[in-house]
Order: C-alpha cells, then structure tokens, then sequence
C-alpha cells in the first residue's frame, strides 16, 4: 500500500550544528504536513506545503516540499536542546481516498 | 481558546473487554480524526469524521469504531480488546476535513493498556 517513508529513524545532533530529515512517497502527495512531538507529549502542528518546490521558513527549520510531490525536507540550523523530539511527516494521498499518511518519525536528540 | 480534550488520560483494561474514549474538539472544528500510535508502527489513521458521518476509514478491523455527535464531540469503541491494542490513542480536530488541507490540533491522547 502507499506509505510515506522517513529517514533518518533517529539523529543525535551536536547542539549548534545543522541537520536534515528526508521524508519519501511511493506516490504524489497532495500536501506534505510537518509535525514535532515532544517526549511525553503530543503532535503539534508546524507547517503545510501544498505548491511543487515549495519552500518555506519558521526562525531556524526551512521545509522543502519536492518538484514531483513526492518527497520533502526539514533542515534545522544551529540546534538547540529546545529541537529535542520527534518530528512527523504526513502526506495527503489522494491515490489512498485522500487519508493523511505519517511518516514513521525521525527522533531527535541533541548532545549539550 | 481550549485545545483537543481527550478523556480518560489512562485506561488499564483487560482482553475482551470492550473501552470507550472521548474527544472534545476545539471550538469551531467540525472534523475530528483518531489515530493509534505504537512505538513500532507509528501514527496509525483510524477515522475521520465529519458532520457527524464517518468520511475516511483506516485499515483497522470492525471491532474499532467510531461516532461524532452534533456538537462535534466524538467517541471512539474498541470491542473485543487484545493485547496488541495497547497504545496511545490520540484524537485531533480541525476546521475542515483534512482533504482541503486543514492541519491537525492533537489531543493529549488517551493511554490504553491492555493486560
């Protein structure tokens, strides 16, 4: 069946550094949803990417949204401990009667 | 303005018993989706309902089921409890339903274990 892909599945980060989580579709994604759960808590919403080759910036994490649709980014620059958790990817797939579709996670932690 | 309230936070059942959970949507959202989350498969689509009618179903068996009142509150039945049904059950609203891209509020979720 159709899944959306994440990788990596965890990234232990230095704290100032700058680090990337790839989100992949077998299949065109309407939009591409990013989220960030904290440990113990729960997703909380951060953006939508809904134009092919969008890109789209909150303080330090940029969000690419893929020429096909099918694929897309978080980049976050200068981590800081306040970035530990787990972020989501959620796709729309259309060709799936338009479910919303997460991606497995990438955990982040990040070393002082 | 109130977030996604979910009740209970914790709920400590035994197999074959049969639980019932609620979500109280932020106000205004008519759209509220359920979703299973286990460390080892994810985020997990239940349903979505919408105007009290169920709109998009996940692949999970007959024994999960769902309703949304008019005031948009909803609940979510498990029949039957196995072990396996042990997991984080979170509920989220939004504006519209989630094919016109409206993004997801969470709920805190509602802890099941099943023993």
């Amino acid at each position: 069946g159709q899944q959306v892909m994440q990788i990596p599945q965890y990234q232990h980060v230095q704290e100032g550094e700058d680090f990337t989580t790839y989100c992949n579709s077998s299949t065109t994604l309407s939009n591409i949803q990013w989220y960030k759960q904290r440990p113990g808590g729960h997703p909380v919403f951060l953006i939508q990417l809904v134009k092919s080759g969008e890109v789209k910036k909150q303080k330090r994490l940029t969000f690419q949204f893929g020429e096909a649709k099918k694929n897309s980014s978080l980049h976050i620059t200068a981590t800081q401990t306040t970035d530990v958790g787990t972020y989501f990817c959620a796709g729309l797939i259309k060709a799936a009667g338009n479910k919303l579709t997460f991606g497995g996670g990438t955990r982040v932690l990040v070393k002082p | 303005k109130a977030g996604v309230t979910q009740t209970p936070r914790y709920l400590i059942k035994t197999r074959g018993q049969q639980v019932t959970l609620s979500c109280s949507p932020i106000s205004g959202h008519r759209s509220v989706s359920w979703y299973q989350q286990t460390p080892g498969q994810g985020l997990q689509f239940l349903f979505e309902y919408f105007s009290e009618t169920q709109r998009n179903k996940g692949n999970f068996p007959g024994r999960f089921s769902g309703r949304q009142f008019s005031n948009s509150r909803s609940e979510m039945n498990v029949s039957t409890l196995e072990l396996g049904d042990s997991a984080l059950y979170l509920c989220a609203s939004s504006l519209g339903r989630t094919e016109n891209n409206s993004p997801l509020h969470f709920g805190n979720g509602t802890r099941l274990t099943v023993t």
